[in-house]
């Protein structure tokens, strides 16, 4: 079984459209994570939940929006899209406890044309 | 703030060579220290860590050691595989109530040939 899951895999689409990419972890973990990779493959902290509750928003445009049903899920929600949030989306998951070891899913390639 | 330096790549090596990546940090308190690797296509994976001064992360032959002195974690392995070809990141995490906040490396891309 996969530990963190997130579909769709790849996704190409206009830009000024709206999509979602979504996350499932089967770990019980506490809090999950989404992170952006660009082009470069710097990787950069978007959002925290912690038991459903944002923790963390960096400084990303409202156009991204997380949504958390139960803490075993945590959906990317991004309107109007441009060219610039073309990158690879990575979703994490990590325990309560203090060891540190975040746990990725295998990414989803957006493309915005 | 906190940050993490690493050289840039891509690296190339040869099958049995030995390598070194280095990593340098800046933070506030003391930091735990990862080394995570993204292999292609996937998604990154812990590789190793250290959670204070003069500790030593090992696994799959890898090793970095903790270098408060110098803000150093450098990155290891004595004689390297063509499997190893991946991303390496180097991270540090600080502890809040917003749980594991890492903060990554530029990561340095390494390629062995055979």
């Amino acid at each position: 079984d996969t530990a963190v899951s997130q579909t769709p895999k790849y996704l190409v689409t206009q830009m000024g459209n709206d999509k979602s990419i979504k996350c499932e972890q089967n770990l019980g973990h506490d809090t999950m994570y989404w992170y952006k990779q660009d082009s470069k493959k710097f990787l950069k902290i978007m959002f925290s939940y912690n038991n459903k509750e944002l923790i963390i928003n960096e400084t990303v445009p409202n156009r991204f929006s997380p949504k958390s049903p139960d803490k075993a899920h945590l959906n990317l929600h991004i309107n109007s899209l441009e060219l610039g949030d073309s990158a690879v989306y990575f979703c994490a998951s990590s325990s309560g406890t203090n060891t540190g070891e975040l746990f990725f899913g295998e990414g989803s390639r957006l493309t915005v044309l | 703030g906190n940050s993490v330096t690493q050289m840039e790549g891509p690296v190339t090596l040869s099958e049995e060579a030995f390598l070194t990546i280095n990593c340098t940090y800046t933070a506030t308190g003391y930091p735990s220290l990862f080394w995570y690797v993204q292999y292609p296509g996937e998604g990154l994976q812990l590789l190793l860590k250290a959670t204070k001064a003069d500790d030593k992360g090992s696994n799959k032959g890898f090793e970095a050691t903790y270098r408060k002195e110098t803000t150093s974690f450098h990155l290891e392995k004595g004689s390297v595989q063509v499997s190893d070809s991946a991303v390496y990141f180097c991270a540090l995490r600080t502890f809040n109530n917003a749980g594991n906040m890492l903060t990554f490396g530029g990561g340095t891309r390494l390629m062995v040939k055979p």
